[in-house]
């Protein structure tokens, strides 16, 4: 089977570095992707590492280790409006496997 | 905008009608999904389609019945509710040049049964 697992729950500064992880368990892995949702609005496509290393897109970041079947999310210089729910998505040969979401409140 | 149009936005319906949930997508996909998520919650996968074919049914109460009549359209056809089915349901896409690694999501229905 698939699984995915991380933390349900980040409380952070603004202004500082927040990392979410994820750990999964598949079959057929093609890479990790990460999605982001405000509250009441739908997921948008964030990342995605199909290779070890680190991604880095503006404040964002995406770790893959695929020999640890792990990964992260970096967010950095937080800002308010990245209080949202964050979810580690697995690809493969079979439609995707979300994770159940993290969700990151920023505090002033 | 994703490529993927979820209508209604909003649904209010009583517990004895019959409503549909409709989604459609031009990304050229193979795969459809239907997501529940109830109040701060994480996403819920209800259903998937690949190529047209139910590959995954998660357990989901009969009152709920999907109908993917084509790589391009999925329905999710409601009767019957209860009150603690009021929840947004989303609807995503993915396949395609870029495998299954990314999906694209619809902006949901927001659905209120009374």
């Amino acid at each position: 089977g698939q699984s995915l697992e991380q933390p349900s729950e980040v409380t952070a500064v603004e202004g500082a570095i927040v990392q979410i992880n994820c750990t999964y368990q598949t079959s057929g892995f093609y890479g990790l992707s990460w999605y982001q949702q405000h509250d009441g609005g739908a997921p948008t496509f964030l990342s995605y590492n199909a290779l070890d290393g680190l991604e880095e897109t503006g404040r964002f970041s995406s770790f893959l280790s695929r020999s640890d079947s792990y990964g992260y999310l970096l967010l950095q210089e937080l800002q308010m409006k990245d209080s949202a729910s964050y979810f580690c998505a697995v690809a493969g040969n079979t439609p995707l496997v979300f994770g159940k979401g993290t969700r990151l409140s920023v505090i002033a | 905008e994703t490529g993927v149009t979820q209508t209604p936005r909003h649904l209010v319906m009583g517990m004895t009608n019959k409503k549909s949930l409709k989604c459609e997508q031009h990304l050229g996909h193979n795969a459809m999904y239907w997501y529940k998520q109830s109040a701060k919650k994480p996403l819920e996968l209800m259903f998937v389609y690949n190529f047209k074919e139910q590959t995954e049914n998660n357990s989901v109460p009969s009152r709920f019945s999907p109908e993917c009549p084509n790589s391009s359209h999925l329905f999710l056809h409601l009767h019957t509710l209860q009150p603690e089915d009021s929840a947004l349901y989303l609807c995503a896409s993915s396949g395609r040049g870029s495998g299954n690694t990314e999906a694209f999501f619809g902006q949901g229905t927001r659905l209120t049964v009374v």
